[in-house]
């Protein structure tokens, strides 16, 4: 069965420093794709990044970046240089649409994070 | 582009009351869906559909209705409504064909929360 695990529930760190979110997967196809999802207080869910299968070269954006390694089915996420805006729920997502024949996404828990100024 | 809309954004309903919420987006996409978020249990998939005409259940459809019968809405029915089904319900959609799976970003519009007493 698809599954995926944000083992973190909250994390808090004070502004500045690095904090990495962890998700780790689990898939009933070769071809799917992970994401990050961005819940802000204002309760709206923003798009981060989407990374499929084949693709296992991390990503860079600004102060963001995403890990993604297959031999260990994790896409962990790390903010570096927290600020107090990044705080929020995270969520990791996974989507098999061939296996589903739809874009369906399966939501981890999510990770809250609170940075302290 | 207006994006995804939702309608209403509050609603408290008294047990057994029957509503609908309302979702459009003005993409074109052909794949719509409703998800629910409960506290600590992330986004679950309620129903689902992958063009006009065709829907399917997600993870909990219990207690819940779809229709499509345009490319614009996907409206979600309340038969009786149950405490258990307060929570913040998100519509979504991406682009896709039915038939032809074409994973993309889905948009997700602001929320609804509904409160059943």
């Amino acid at each position: 069965a698809q599954k995926v695990t944000q083992a973190q529930t909250e994390i808090s760190v004070v502004e500045k420093e690095d904090v990495t979110l962890d998700c780790v997967y689990e898939t009933r196809d070769t071809t799917y794709y992970l994401f990050w999802y961005k819940q802000p207080p204002s309760g709206e869910l923003v798009f981060l990044i989407r990374r499929n299968s084949f693709d296992e070269q991390n990503e860079i954006s600004g102060r963001y970046s995403w890990n993604f390694q297959k031999s260990t089915s994790s896409f962990n996420f790390t903010i570096t240089a927290s600020q107090v805006v990044d705080s929020a729920v995270y969520f990791c997502a996974l989507s098999e649409p061939y296996f589903t024949g739809a874009n369906n996404l399966f939501f981890g828990t999510g990770t809250r994070l609170t940075v302290i100024p | 582009n207006a994006g995804v809309t939702q309608t209403p954004k509050f609603q408290v309903l008294k047990t057994g009351q029957s509503m609908t919420l309302q979702c459009a987006q003005d993409m074109n996409h052909e794949y719509m869906s409703w998800y629910r978020q409960d506290p600590g249990m992330g986004l679950r998939l309620i129903h689902y559909s992958v063009g006009a005409g065709i829907t399917d259940q997600g993870e909990v459809p219990n207690g819940y209705n779809v229709s499509r019968s345009t490319t614009e809405d996907f409206p979600l029915r309340l038969l009786s409504a149950a405490p258990s089904q307060t929570s913040v319900y998100f519509c979504a959609s991406s682009s896709g064909l039915a038939g032809v799976v074409i994973d993309n970003e889905q948009f997700f519009g602001p929320g609804t929360r509904l409160t059943v007493l």
